[in-house]
């Protein structure tokens, strides 16, 4: 596609429900990233793909988050058991290439994840 | 670690009026700097970016960047703002050696025409 694909652009979950976020890269992208970015806040970074391998999943905040990228190109972020203080708009990112410095990510316009 | 602040949380101004962001990192290595945009509406998208050579960068839609690394700080600028600059405006940084992006909180600047 032209960009970065998320769905659903919108969720709403009460509290304790399992939601799943997808993210379809752009086609070809090696790297994929998600960021979680919580109200006035700037995104902060969550995990790293490099097609199906997970490489860097230091910024996941609890064992109820989980991602996985299967084939090496759509990802989807579950989280189970849903609290309010998950609310936050999740971003995804592709780069064409493996990681490096220079590599431009470019990112979908986000999940707004709203837990009630 | 590293981290990334951004002074201004808002900045209002009106139209030619000149523009500059301030963004200073924290870090212990060689890093590279990012500035990205958000319109109202629109995803994130990349202004500039800076690795190394000239500390003068120049990005799209005029805007530049500024870097010190004396002060730690990589501002951004535009001499003449225009209303449809009005968005959201944050740094980031990554390691040399690094994959992911450390983003500052952002900066909402309103251009009033």
């Amino acid at each position: 596609g032209a960009g970065v694909s998320q769905s659903p652009r919108y969720k709403v979950a009460k509290r304790g429900q399992d939601v799943a976020l997808r993210c379809d890269p752009i086609s070809g992208h090696v790297s994929l990233f998600w960021y979680q970015q919580a109200l006035g806040q700037g995104p902060e970074f969550l995990t790293y793909f490099q097609n199906e391998a997970q490489l860097d999943k230091s910024g996941l905040p609890s064992d109820r988050f989980f991602a996985e990228r299967p084939e090496g190109s759509v990802s989807t972020l579950k989280i189970q058991r849903t609290q309010q203080e998950d609310s936050a708009v999740y971003l995804c990112a592709s780069t064409r290439q493996r990681v490096t410095p220079w590599a431009e990510a470019f990112f979908g316009q986000g999940t707004r994840l709203t837990v009630v | 670690a590293q981290s990334v602040s951004q002074h201004n949380h808002h900045v209002i101004l009106s139209e030619a009026a000149s523009l500059e962001l301030g963004c200073n990192y924290s870090y212990g290595g060689t890093v590279n700097l990012f500035w990205y945009v958000q319109y109202p509406g629109q995803h994130l998208q990349l202004l500039l970016k800076y690795f190394s050579g000239d500390p003068l960068v120049k990005g799209i839609k005029g805007f530049e960047a500024e870097f010190i690394k004396s002060k730690f700080s990589f501002n951004l600028r535009k001499p003449s703002v225009q209303w449809s600059d009005t968005a959201e405006y944050f740094c980031a940084v990554k390691g040399a050696a690094g994959n992911k992006l450390t983003f500052g909180g952002g900066t909402r600047v309103l251009v009033k025409p």
